[in-house]
């Protein structure tokens, strides 16, 4: 099993469907993100989940909810997203989280999503 | 105020050239780390190095080497004898207790490595 694994890797939905990323750890870390890369944008932290505790960066859509069931999923549910919204997003995990990254970063492959 | 510069949006080169990638970052604290992150077209980012700000020593890693110099703010990278494989997306972030520690990031450079 590799670190971290993204599914889907690749989505086109349309701006009135429902849909959801997921993610999943296989490192034993403690601390879960969701990050947004755009096309020559530096990327962007969406959320991060750290022993249940969520921090949210304020200027993310409320269109974009995220769940956390346990230390090794991670999930991005999608509604009523629009054009500006495609993008590669990004989940990552490390050993710390809310207390801050000292450390190393693991990333998966990303889901690009593509809104109609 | 971009508080880590990339200024370099994309550098072609052919194989076996030296290429610098730049970062230059801004930070009020004393204490702050410096990291690379090279982003393959495969897509998932690999982490490379990290740096805190009170270790200046440069770091060589194979044909990888990092120079890190406060007076500058700059924490830049250099690949010697480049090779295809080097093609990707290489990213600089900058975690500092005023943001808490959460990582902010460069725009990215990508590196082209011609045959």
């Amino acid at each position: 099993e590799t670190g971290v694994t993204q599914t889907p890797r690749h989505l086109v939905m349309g701006m009135t469907n429902k849909k959801s990323l997921k993610c999943e750890q296989h490192l034993g870390h403690n601390a879960m993100y969701w990050y947004k890369q755009s096309a020559k944008k530096p990327l962007e932290l969406m959320f991060v989940y750290s022993l249940e505790e969520r921090v949210e960066n304020n200027s993310v859509p409320s269109r974009f909810s995220p769940e956390c069931p346990n230390s090794s999923h991670l999930f991005l549910h999608l509604h009523t997203l629009q054009p500006e919204d495609s993008a590669l997003y990004l989940c990552a995990s490390s050993q710390e989280g809310l207390a801050g990254v000292t450390g190393e970063l693991f990333f998966g492959e990303g889901s690009r999503l593509t809104v109609l | 105020a971009q508080k880590v510069t990339q200024a370099q949006t994309e550098i072609s080169v052919v194989e076996k050239e030296d290429v610098t990638l730049d970062c230059v970052y801004e930070t009020r604290d004393t204490t702050y780390y410096l990291f690379w992150y090279k982003q393959p077209p495969s897509g998932e980012l690999v982490f490379l190095i990290r740096r805190n700000s009170f270790d200046e020593q440069n770091e060589i890693s194979g044909r990888y080497s990092w120079n890190f110099q406060k007076s500058t703010s700059s924490f830049n990278f250099t690949i010697t004898a480049s090779q295809v494989v080097d093609s990707a997306v290489y990213f600089c972030a900058l975690s500092e207790v005023l943001s808490n520690y959460q990582l902010i990031w460069g725009a990215g450079t990508k590196l082209i490595i011609k045959p």
